[in-house]
């Protein structure tokens, strides 16, 4: 059930581009993508419920291919503050209430 | 409060002896979640709650481990007779609502558990 991430890490030059991938196994309702910092709490970035679906939040956004069960989070002209340690988070579409998280991809900016 | 809160922070305990930690979840939100890190790991989930209720139980690692939840508060997780693989951080996170809906989940900084 637990989603699987790919990379497991980067590192990337401020400026620079990436993509994180999120698959799973299983059918899904949604697909959240967090952040994480050395010692801190995840923090929510956003949430894609419907197959097909894109946001945008700031220079990150994500999209959500439902039949693949498949999402992407792209970060582009990445910032120092983007380091961290990138999840995905899945809820699936029938069964579990909670969320499945995959086991992270770590992303470094240097400067 | 404003956010997700957890106690202790850090526990160091020994091996053998109970431990309580326990999450104050934000305000209004219904759903209740935790989850263990262990170092340099994902999050694996543990339990989670719909109000008072706890549907699934089904990712406690073992008997040791339980989780009530009261008032539609707050939440403590007991583990019974640490044992060293119990060491972890350990986090609690709320939402408005199951399935999280358009704002996720809300976690918090977490308890450090070690078992020497």
């Amino acid at each position: 059930q637990q989603p699987v991430q790919s990379p497991q890490a980067v590192i990337l030059r401020e400026g620079e581009d990436a993509v994180i991938n999120c698959s799973s196994s299983k059918a899904l309702y949604s697909v959240h993508w967090y952040r994480q910092k050395h010692g801190e709490a995840p923090i929510f970035l956003m949430i894609l419920l419907k197959g097909g679906e894109q946001k945008g939040h700031d220079k990150i956004s994500a999209s959500f291919n439902e039949k693949k069960q498949q999402s992407s989070l792209y970060l582009t002209a990445s910032q120092l503050s983007y380091s961290g340690t990138y999840f995905c988070g899945t809820e699936l579409r029938t069964g579990a209430n909670n969320l499945f998280f995959g086991t992270g991809t770590r992303l470094t900016v240097i400067p | 409060g404003a956010g997700v809160s957890q106690s202790p922070s850090n526990k160091v305990t020994e091996k053998g002896k109970d431990v309580e930690l326990r999450c104050d979840p934000i305000s209004g939100h219904t759903a209740l979640y935790w989850y263990r890190q262990s170092l340099g790991q994902g999050l694996e989930f543990l339990i989670y709650f719909q109000g008072n209720s706890a549907p699934d139980k089904s990712g406690l690692p073992s008997d040791r481990f339980s989780a009530e939840r009261t008032g539609g508060s707050v939440s403590t997780l007991t583990i019974q007779r640490t044992q060293q693989e119990d060491s972890a951080v350990y986090l609690c996170a709320s939402s408005l609502s199951i399935r999280g809906g358009n704002y996720g989940y809300t976690f918090g900084s977490g308890t450090r558990l070690t078992v020497v």
